[in-house]
């Protein structure tokens, strides 16, 4: 079955760590995003990438970073320079700018 | 800037009474406005509106677009528990289409 599969489901980070959260789609969709979701707070854009080897900051993009060397792949790098990393993180594909949003089912990341 | 916003932002509500939920916008070139329902994890998908298509319906819940209020009513008609969820609303538009997302309206259903 075609979807976005994200990994791991929890994650947990110690101050001062780099963490990757994974995210694979098999539905041949050109462009893919990372949202951040806090209690309350709807979902924020971190990047997003409409095109292998080109993506693009979002609205909170400070302390992350991304790559997409493959139309499948679009992983998620937290860094140490994001302060306040704890939340609720959600990948998204579409098949081009626009249409209809597949979602992945997240991966929970606290600092500990 | 884009803007979303949604309200409420929660609600409770009985089985079987009738929710509207609201959504407005403030959206260059605007797009499609798209309805989503989050209830643990991965928001599923709803209705998309467009200029063309400005009224959908599936089962108990319908959504309409008012283009000229720039804004979007999600209806639920004779609630369940299983409604009890986050929806979210989303807009398409500005340079890059990429969607802005409202902060939610939370939705309980008690039996």
């Amino acid at each position: 079955d075609g979807g976005i599969t994200q990994s791991p489901k929890y994650l947990f980070r110690k101050e001062g760590q780099n963490v990757t959260l994974s995210c694979e789609q098999n539905l041949n969709h050109d462009a893919m995003y990372w949202y951040r979701q806090d209690p309350g707070q709807g979902l924020r854009l971190i990047y997003y990438s409409q095109i292998v080897n080109d993506f693009q900051k979002g609205d909170i993009a400070e302390g992350y970073s991304v790559s997409r060397e493959k139309k499948e792949s679009f992983p998620l790098t937290v860094t140490s320079a994001q302060k306040n990393p704890t939340a609720f993180y959600l990948c998204a594909s579409s098949m081009d700018r626009g249409g209809g949003y597949t979602f992945g089912s997240g991966t929970r990341l606290t600092v500990v | 800037e884009d803007k979303v916003v949604q309200s409420p932002l929660s609600l409770v509500v009985h089985e079987g009474d009738t929710v509207t939920l609201n959504c407005s916008y403030e959206v260059t070139n605007f797009r499609s406005l798209l309805w989503y329902k989050q209830e643990k994890k991965a928001p599923t998908f709803l209705f998309m509106l467009t200029s063309s298509g400005i009224e959908k319906k599936s089962g108990r819940l319908s959504s309409i677009l008012d283009k000229k209020e720039l804004s979007s009513i999600l209806n639920i008609t004779a609630t369940q528990t299983g409604d009890s969820a986050i929806y979210l609303c989303a807009v398409e538009g500005g340079g890059s289409y990429i969607p802005t997302f409202g902060r939610g309206t939370s939705l309980i259903v008690h039996p």
